[in-house]
């Protein structure tokens, strides 16, 4: 069964403070997507960046960057500099080929104060 | 490109009544999934439908249903409603039907059973 953890329930910084998120997953798939999704109050999903098992390459997009490391299960999100507009809910989610849906984590909420 | 769209955006309804949501995708998108979003069990995928097919779907009761139309716009029906049912209801399209594809979210529908 596929579980995704994102063990901080809840982050808050002060705003230009770096911030990373952590997103632990399981899966007995060796091919999977894994995703990070921003909820701002409104309650839409924000999508934020896609990657898959193959590619372990960490991405960077500017203030945002994330981490994936196969070996230790983890994908996690850094914001650098953050600023107030930051402030959201935060989603780790997994997929897999087969079952076409998302499992998501039970979400961090990130408050930046200014 | 318009979003996807999500109609009603509020619904109050009161144990025993049933209800419609519907969701129209972003053009050009023929998958359609459904996730109930609650404080208590987080995100949670509900079903998904490709080329009016469910091809998909979670671990949710028969009061629990969907269809998707031609035009790949979707509804979902939850009859019976009872009080653990209120939740945000969120609609995500993607290209095709597959877990690798990245799904793009509406803005929701917030039930509220009284």
């Amino acid at each position: 069964a596929q579980k995704v953890t994102q063990a901080q329930t809840e982050i808050s910084v002060v705003e230009k403070e770096d911030v990373t998120l952590d997103c632990v997953y399981e899966t007995r798939d060796t091919t999977y997507y894994l995703f990070w999704y921003k909820q701002p109050p409104s309650g839409e999903l924000v999508f934020l960046i896609r990657r898959n098992s193959f590619d372990e390459q960490n991405e960077i997009s500017g203030r945002y960057s994330w981490n994936f490391q196969k070996s230790t299960s983890s994908f996690n999100f850094t914001i650098t500099a953050s600023q107030v507009v930051d402030s959201a809910v935060y989603f780790c989610a997994l997929s897999d080929t087969g079952r076409r849906a998302l499992t998501f984590g039970s979400g961090t909420r990130l408050q930046v104060q200014p | 490109k318009a979003g996807v769209t999500q109609t009603p955006r509020y619904l109050i309804k009161t144990r025993g009544q049933q209800v419609t949501l519907s969701c129209s995708p972003i053009s050009g998108h023929r998958s359609v999934s459904w996730y109930q979003q609650t404080p208590g069990q987080g995100l949670q995928f509900l079903f998904e439908y490709f080329s009016e097919t469910q091809r998909n779907k979670g671990n949710f009761p028969g009061r629990f249903s969907g269809r998707q139309f031609s035009n790949s716009r979707s509804e979902m029906n939850v009859s019976t409603l009872e009080l653990g049912d209120s939740a945000l209801y969120l609609c995500a399209s993607s290209l095709t039907s597959g877990g690798m594809e990245t799904q793009y979210f509406g803005p929701g529908t917030r039930l509220l059973v009284l």
